[in-house]
Formats: C-alpha cells, sequence, structure tokens
C-alpha cells in the first residue's frame, strides 16, 4: 500500500528564514511526486511536481528514491509563503489516484 | 487560466437524505476524480472516471457513492441516504490524458449532514 508522510503538521518560521517541509513516502514501484499547496479559502493548487525538476516561488524538491523523500525547500521565506502544504504521490501508471499526506502548515511571521 | 468549477459551495442536508455535489472539470481534461477531507483529516481518494466509467474507487466509495458524468460537461457525486460522517469537504478534480499530467482542483463543496 502507498503511502505518504508528512511528520509536522505545524512549521512556523520567520521571514528571510529557509523552510524545509518534509515528506517521506512508501510505495513498492516508481512513483510520482508532487507538492499542493492550499492558501487562507483557495482550493489546493499544485505548486511542484518532481517530474519537470522546477522550481516555483522560489521552492525546489528532490526526490530522493534512497531515503524515499521529497522534502520541499526554500532558502528564504516571504509571509505569502504562509498556507497549507500537501505532498502528494500517484502511481507512475495507470489512473494515478493521488495519496496525500495529512499537510504541514507554514506560519511566516514577520 | 481554465479552472475545475464546483457547485453549490456548501451544502447543508439532513441525514438520510440524497445528495448531489456539482463539479464541471476542465474543458479538454479525460480524467475526472472525487476526493474528500473530513475536518482536520488529510485528503482522501473517492473515486476517478475515465471513458464513461469508474477506473478506480476506495474503500470509502461504498454502495451510497455513485458519480455520472451525464452531459459531457458536469461530473457529479451522488451521496444517497446521507449519514453524519459523510460530513467533509469534497474536492473535484481533473487531468489531462497526456501521461505525467498533473490533478487540477476544484473548490470544493462543503457538504454538512445534520
Amino acid at each position: 500500500a502507498q503511502r505518504v508522510t508528512q511528520p509536522e503538521k505545524l512549521l512556523s518560521v520567520f521571514k528571510g528564514a529557509p523552510v524545509e517541509l518534509k515528506c517521506n513516502y512508501s510505495y513498492s514501484g516508481s512513483p510520482e511526486l508532487f507538492w499542493y499547496v492550499q492558501y487562507s479559502r483557495q482550493r489546493l493548487q499544485l505548486l511542484l511536481r518532481h517530474i519537470s525538476r522546477e522550481s516555483i516561488k522560489g521552492f525546489t524538491a528532490d526526490l530522493n528514491k534512497g531515503e524515499t523523500s521529497f522534502h520541499l525547500k526554500k532558502p528564504f521565506a516571504q509571509e505569502e509563503d504562509s498556507a497549507m502544504y500537501y505532498c502528494a504521490l500517484s502511481p507512475s501508471t495507470g489512473r494515478r489516484a493521488l495519496t496525500f499526506g495529512s499537510g504541514t502548515r507554514l506560519q511566516v511571521q514577520p | 487560466e481554465p479552472e475545475v468549477t464546483q457547485t453549490p459551495s456548501h451544502q447543508v442536508t439532513q441525514m438520510g437524505q440524497e445528495v448531489i455535489l456539482r463539479c464541471v472539470p476542465i474543458s479538454n481534461h479525460l480524467y475526472f476524480y472525487w476526493y474528500r477531507q473530513i475536518l482536520g483529516q488529510k485528503v482522501e481518494f473517492l473515486v476517478s472516471f475515465y471513458n464513461n466509467e469508474i477506473s478506480e474507487k476506495s474503500e470509502i466509495f461504498d454502495d451510497q457513492f455513485s458519480v455520472e458524468r451525464p452531459d459531457g460537461s458536469n461530473f457529479t457525486l451522488k451521496i444517497r441516504s446521507t449519514k453524519l460522517e459523510d460530513s467533509a469537504m469534497y474536492f473535484c478534480a481533473s487531468r489531462g490524458g497526456q501521461g505525467g499530467q498533473p490533478q487540477h482542483f476544484g473548490d470544493g463543496t462543503r457538504l454538512s449532514i445534520l
């Protein structure tokens, strides 16, 4: 069975500090990994996916297959980064239903 | 940018009643999904739909649930005989047909069962 673990419910940092939101997964095959963000009262929005290897809003995430991790990082947090962040996994084939982690709330304080 | 739209934003229903949640996926998308999030819990997969049939469903998606794409644009989730524990946020999502395309989510419908 596939599982996504986000160990931190809340991460509070000061503006300008580095941020790392942890995500670990378990899956027997080759997964696709995603980070979704949910700003206050807004929809789930795709932030990153591992296959595109891009940086969005200064965030990056590297898939580490050895450690089965896909941590989200940003070198300098901004107040507008405050949101709920969800790590998600889907099989790389088939209908690709997403399995979500429980989410981490990021609070960036001024 | 095209969006997935869901109606209503909030639905209040008496226990035992039927409810239909509506979604309009992005127009050229081929795969459709329903997820739910009970307050304080994680987002959980319910069902996926492709080529006018259910392609995958979770253990949550039992006989009280059904999905339909009645007219080529709407994608509906019906819950028969609702229970208190059906109270949750229900999200619709869609994605394009090419491999690796991400799912795009709607704003969700908050379902409250009294």
